[in-house]
């Protein structure tokens, strides 16, 4: 079964800096993962998706990177905004929506 | 926004007690979960539907059951509630797996158990 890890709970960036959230993941066959981003009190909201054919996919401000042979994710936020403060989930949707534990990133002013 | 409801949004309730949770899909979404939400251990899936009548357990399924009767309908009980089913439950639905598995998330239901 896949497994996907964040292995950083929270990450603070200073406004207009780039903002990267890592994620890592276990199996190697044909995967399909997204990103999701959650506000206190409300429930996750869909961001951006990549396929593993891919290597990288982009969104306006938001850019997933897929390192295949590291088997690993990251989600960049260019410039990252203080209304980009919330908890970050990588998902693996191979199969059922299986969730990473998050990580909440904090922009300061 | 996706056709989302769950109800109750809040509820306490005492141990030993059972507890039902409903949500409700107005996009005819095949697949629907239920997900609980814990500090440190993220989203969790507790069960999902991929058809009326068609369900499987998640990773945390002990101490819950659900049932689907119709499409738009997921149900989420708690047999006997313990304390440690205090938490925030999230339904979710999408159209399909895989590629079209880009899941809507409800509002969540904040339940205690006291």
């Amino acid at each position: 079964d896949q497994q996907v890890k964040q292995n950083s709970p929270s990450l603070s960036v200073q406004e207009g800096r780039i903002s990267i959230l890592n994620c890592d993941y276990t199996n190697s066959m044909f995967d399909y993962f997204l990103w999701y981003k959650k506000y206190p009190a409300e429930g996750p909201t869909f961001l951006i998706s990549i396929s593993s054919i891919k290597d990288k996919n982009e969104d306006g401000r938001f850019t997933v990177f897929l390192n295949k042979s590291a088997k690993h994710l990251s989600l960049h936020i260019v410039p990252s905004q203080p209304g980009d403060s919330a908890v970050y989930f990588c998902a693996d949707a191979r199969g059922t929506l299986i969730f990473g534990t998050g990580t909440r990133l904090q922009v300061f002013p | 926004d996706a056709g989302i409801t769950q109800s109750p949004r809040h509820k306490v309730t005492e141990t030993g007690t059972p507890v039902t949770l409903r949500c409700h899909q107005t996009e005819n979404h095949r697949y629907m979960y239920w997900y609980r939400q814990d500090p440190g251990h993220g989203l969790r899936l507790i069960h999902y539907s991929y058809g009326v009548k068609d369900t499987d357990k998640g990773e945390v399924s002990d101490g819950y059951s659900v049932s689907r009767s119709k499409t738009e309908d997921f149900l989420l009980t708690l047999e006997s509630a313990t304390s440690s089913q205090t938490s925030v439950y999230f339904c979710a639905i999408s159209p399909g797996a895989g590629e079209e598995n880009e899941a809507f998330f409800g509002q969540g239901t904040r339940l205690t158990v006291v």
